[in-house]
């Protein structure tokens, strides 16, 4: 089976710094990306891990646990235009396609 | 360069009817999938086309077909509409298939309201 999982909801202040987490169980494993989508809008893409460790781009940086199926994305700086939903998503190799979690709702609060 | 394109944008349908969404890949692309995204959800992968051919399918009912055409665009096809097809369905393109690592984008998505 294939499961994600990441927590549905999250709320922080304009200039902090807010890491949302992911679980994953997968039949395969070529990845891991997260996307950002603002209501309405065409998921975008933020980051990519395939081996361990972190990942740094810009305000953005995210984290790989291949042994630990775990993985999250840190977000600094905070702006209130970070307010959007953020996908966690694997790429697996079973079906050629991604396998996408529930997304979590970041709201930035002034 | 234009990025996925995908038409119409919104479109309202009645139960039982049918309905076909459009998407044009990246110039270059050859590989097009389409997910459904239910409000408040993540997507939900549908179909997966490489070279005309489907090369993935998720677990939807037999009512959803898609092809794609020389040219890499592709059309999704829902028939019998029901309720619960309302959704944004979204089109993703990239240049590879198979193990590689994929890089996606995504279409602005069709919003299919079905009453």
């Amino acid at each position: 089976g294939q499961n994600i999982d990441q927590p549905t909801e999250m709320t922080a202040t304009e200039g902090a710094i807010v890491q949302i987490n992911c679980t994953y169980q997968t039949s395969g494993f070529n990845g891991l990306f997260w996307y950002q989508q603002h209501a309405g809008e065409a998921p975008t893409f933020l980051s990519y891990n395939v081996l361990d460790g972190l990942e740094e781009k810009g305000r953005f940086s995210s984290f790989l646990s291949r042994s630990k199926g775990y993985s999250y994305l840190l977000l600094k700086e905070l702006q209130m235009k970070d307010s959007a939903s953020y996908l966690c998503a694997v790429w697996g190799n079973y079906g050629q396609n991604f396998v996408f979690g529930p997304g979590t709702r970041l709201s930035v609060l002034p | 360069d234009a990025g996925v394109t995908q038409s119409p944008t919104h479109l309202i349908k009645t139960r039982g009817q049918q309905v076909t969404l459009r998407c044009s890949p990246i110039s270059g692309h050859k590989s097009v999938s389409w997910y459904q995204q239910v409000l408040g959800q993540g997507p939900q992968f549908i179909f997966q086309y490489y070279e005309k051919e489907e090369r993935g399918r998720g677990n939807f009912p037999d009512r959803f077909s898609a092809r794609q055409f020389p040219n890499y665009s592709s059309e999704l096809n829902v028939n019998a509409l029901l309720l619960g097809d309302s959704a944004l369905y979204l089109c993703a393109s990239s240049s590879r298939q198979g193990d590689s690592t994929p890089e996606a984008f995504f279409g602005q998505g069709t919003r299919l309201t079905v009453v």
